[in-house]
């Protein structure tokens, strides 16, 4: 059955600081990875998402994803981080029937 | 566009009683699932639909029915409500599952049930 894991479970990073947030996943078949994000009391946008192709996936606010196969891994990350980049992030697998990760909490020093 | 839209926002049950939470997109999208989030439990699915007259069961589906009468239309039903389905729910649609298309999201209803 597919699934995800987000190791951690909270992350703090300075500002301007980089960020790499981690989700190893479990798919029978050519995984189709998403990551989104979640502001507090909010629903979730999409960040960026995998389907195909270039491996190194560009998504929006800066952020990014690389797709390997051979770890199993759709690590999210950011060159510099700012203080509004504080969220939950949860990465997922699947299409019709998908499974999200339990969420990596972000908080941002100043 | 209003986009996805949820009612109600906040909502307090008894055990057993019964509700419906509305789920209504504009965009005439065909996919629409329903989801919990639970703390450290990330999201998971309950119910989705690939289009009007079609659903299916995710991850969590007991307790839980839906129907899919209209394209914009996806309503969450729970027959009789336990404590342990007091959580947050979010809707969401995309415009074609096949496609793996972005899913958008709801706002979300806050459910607890005593």
């Amino acid at each position: 059955a597919q699934s995800v894991t987000q190791p951690d479970i909270h992350i703090t990073v300075s500002e301007g600081a980089s960020l790499e947030l981690r989700c190893n996943y479990s798919y029978g078949a050519t995984p189709y990875l998403f990551w989104y994000v979640q502001s507090p009391g909010q629903g979730l946008q999409l960040l960026l998402k995998y389907f195909s192709g270039d491996t190194l996936v560009q998504g929006i606010k800066g952020f990014e994803a690389e797709f390997k196969r051979s770890q199993s891994s759709f690590n999210l990350r950011k060159p510099s981080v700012h203080w509004s980049d504080a969220a939950e992030y949860f990465c997922a697998v699947g299409a019709n029937d998908m499974r999200f990760g339990a969420g990596t909490r972000l908080t941002v020093k100043p | 566009n209003a986009g996805v839209t949820q009612t109600p926002k906040f909502q307090v049950l008894k055990t057993g009683q019964s509700m419906t939470l509305q789920c209504a997109q504009d965009m005439n999208h065909e996919y629409m699932s329903w989801y919990r989030q639970d703390p450290g439990m990330g999201l998971r699915l309950i119910h989705y639909s690939v289009g009007a007259g079609i659903t299916d069961q995710g991850e969590v589906p007991n307790g839980y029915n839906v129907s899919r009468s209209t394209t914009e239309d996806f309503p969450l039903r729970l027959l009789s409500a336990a404590p342990s389905q007091t959580s947050v729910y979010f809707c969401a649609s995309s415009y074609s599952s096949r496609n793996y298309n972005e899913q958008f999201f709801g706002p979300g209803t806050r459910l607890t049930v005593l």
